[in-house]
């Protein structure tokens, strides 16, 4: 079974500086089948990317994914005020099943 | 729009068994994707429960299985989940998920609470 750690646990950054966090599986992501999703207090999460860098309908293009194997990370390159959330990255398609990263707090400064 | 709405009981008594239920709107759920659960206990992170597809086939988490059950209701567009013998540790949010492997979409989640 994958285990995802995602780092850091928490990031404190100012309204327009870059965020970058990092996802990393503890086996090889078959297919890069890597998602992220953003989560603010209150509400579901909402996909950003799939495939490791195909952005979800709808999500800005500050927003950006890469990587492939076992490391993977998300982006944002200008810090808007509405991105101050929580951001989980999901493995899916492997056996038994999908697994979830712990998650990084992204927290205004 | 895919829309998803959870319902069922908020207080469940510990030993006994958690039921929800899904109703799609916007999709047909015979039409070809997973349809799935996950769940957020409390200030904590996600955890995926499991999956039904549209032929009726699951897969749930490890260790979960012997106490999870997802099954579909065609005939009313709707997907559910039974969890058995439940504990405090089972008090969460729960959200069902279209699954096309990354859930791109969700419903608003219903808190389940497991307490006497």
């Amino acid at each position: 079974e994958i285990v995802l750690t995602q780092s850091p646990g928490t990031l404190s950054l100012s309204p327009g500086e870059r965020a970058t966090l990092t996802c990393r599986a503890s086996q090889n992501v078959n297919s890069n089948y890597l998602a992220w999703y953003q989560q603010k207090p209150g509400q579901a999460p909402r996909l950003l990317f799939y495939g490791a860098s195909t952005r979800a309908t709808g999500i800005p293009d500050r927003f950006s994914g890469s990587g492939s194997g076992t490391d993977f990370s998300l982006t944002i390159s200008r810090l808007e005020p509405e991105d101050f959330a929580v951001y989980y990255c999901q493995q899916y398609g492997g056996s038994p099943g999908h697994a979830f990263g712990g998650g990084t707090k992204v927290e205004i400064k | 729009q895919v829309q998803l709405q959870e319902s069922g009981p908020g207080l469940v008594k510990p030993s006994g068994t958690l039921s929800l239920t899904c109703t799609v709107s916007g999709d047909s759920i015979s039409r070809g994707y997973y349809w799935g659960w996950i769940r957020q206990p409390p200030g904590k992170g996600l955890e995926w429960i499991g999956s039904v597809y549209h032929s009726g086939a699951t897969y749930y988490k490890s260790s979960l299985k012997s106490r999870v059950t997802i099954s579909l209701d065609t005939s009313k567009n709707q997907f559910s989940l039974k969890v058995t013998s439940v504990t405090a540790s089972d008090t969460a949010v729960y959200y069902c998920v279209r699954d096309d492997g990354y859930s791109d979409f969700w419903g608003r989640g219903t808190l389940v609470t497991v307490s006497s």
